[in-house]
């Protein structure tokens, strides 16, 4: 399994740009989210989805959209780039929501706005 | 105040030191708690969950204080390998998406 991909690795946008992540995992997980983190501090939640069709807001959703067609895959879409979403972008599945899920992350995006 | 709050650090001790992080959470409603482990640019891992009895993992013990709100890492006979940022996560309620993130304890072991 290669468990939680995302791509591109790495990518420099310019101020009013746009850009989809990608992010795709092969362990049959029912919930995707999309975090950001900033430098030193924590993850912030961008969007979730509890199954394909099914999307939800997180803690910071404002400047992002997400669609989930496939179980497989989250992409997350930046529309109209701003230096403020400089960041590095994380995916990460679980199998379920409980309260006791592990959350499985990809390696993550970082993101360059300028 | 935040919803999860850490000693970013970094706290820099020897190996084989013992080192412990405290997780302070505001929620009293807070259900369940882990630790995760963030190496250097690469993505967190989890490390272990954190249960009312307390549990060890090897050199890594995790305990928590729900009167207090307080959970805890303890990292007995510090290794190089254990250098990383370790992030308190804490759920509060039962929907997906409720995972709360603190900003990190980051943890250098010198030789």
């Amino acid at each position: 399994n290669a468990g939680v991909t995302q791509t591109p690795k790495f990518r420099i946008l310019k101020i009013g740009q746009s850009m989809t992540l990608q992010c795709a995992q092969d362990m049959n997980h029912n919930y995707m989210y999309w975090y950001r983190q900033d430098p030193g501090m924590g993850l912030k939640l961008i969007y979730y989805s509890v199954g394909a069709g099914i999307t939800d807001k997180g803690e910071v959703p404002n400047g992002y959209n997400v669609s989930r067609s496939t179980t497989e895959d989250f992409p997350l879409r930046l529309e109209l780039a701003a230096p403020s979403q400089t960041s590095v972008y994380f995916c990460a599945s679980s199998y379920g929501g409980g309260l006791e899920e592990t959350q499985y992350f990809g390696p993550g995006t970082r993101l360059l706005v300028l | 105040r935040k919803e999860v709050e850490q000693d970013p650090g970094p706290f820099n001790v020897p190996e084989g030191a013992t080192v412990a992080f405290n997780c302070t959470y505001s929620n009293s409603a807070s259900q369940s708690f882990f630790w995760y482990r963030q190496d250097c640019r690469k993505e967190p891992k989890l490390l272990m969950s954190v249960y009312s009895s307390g549990n060890e993992d090897g050199r890594f013990t995790a305990q928590l204080n729900r009167a207090s709100q307080y959970i805890s890492l303890l990292i007995r006979d510090s290794k190089l390998s254990d250098s990383a940022t370790y992030l308190c996560v804490v759920n509060f309620n039962t929907n997906a998406g409720k995972s709360t993130f603190g900003d990190g304890t980051t943890l250098t072991v010198k030789p």
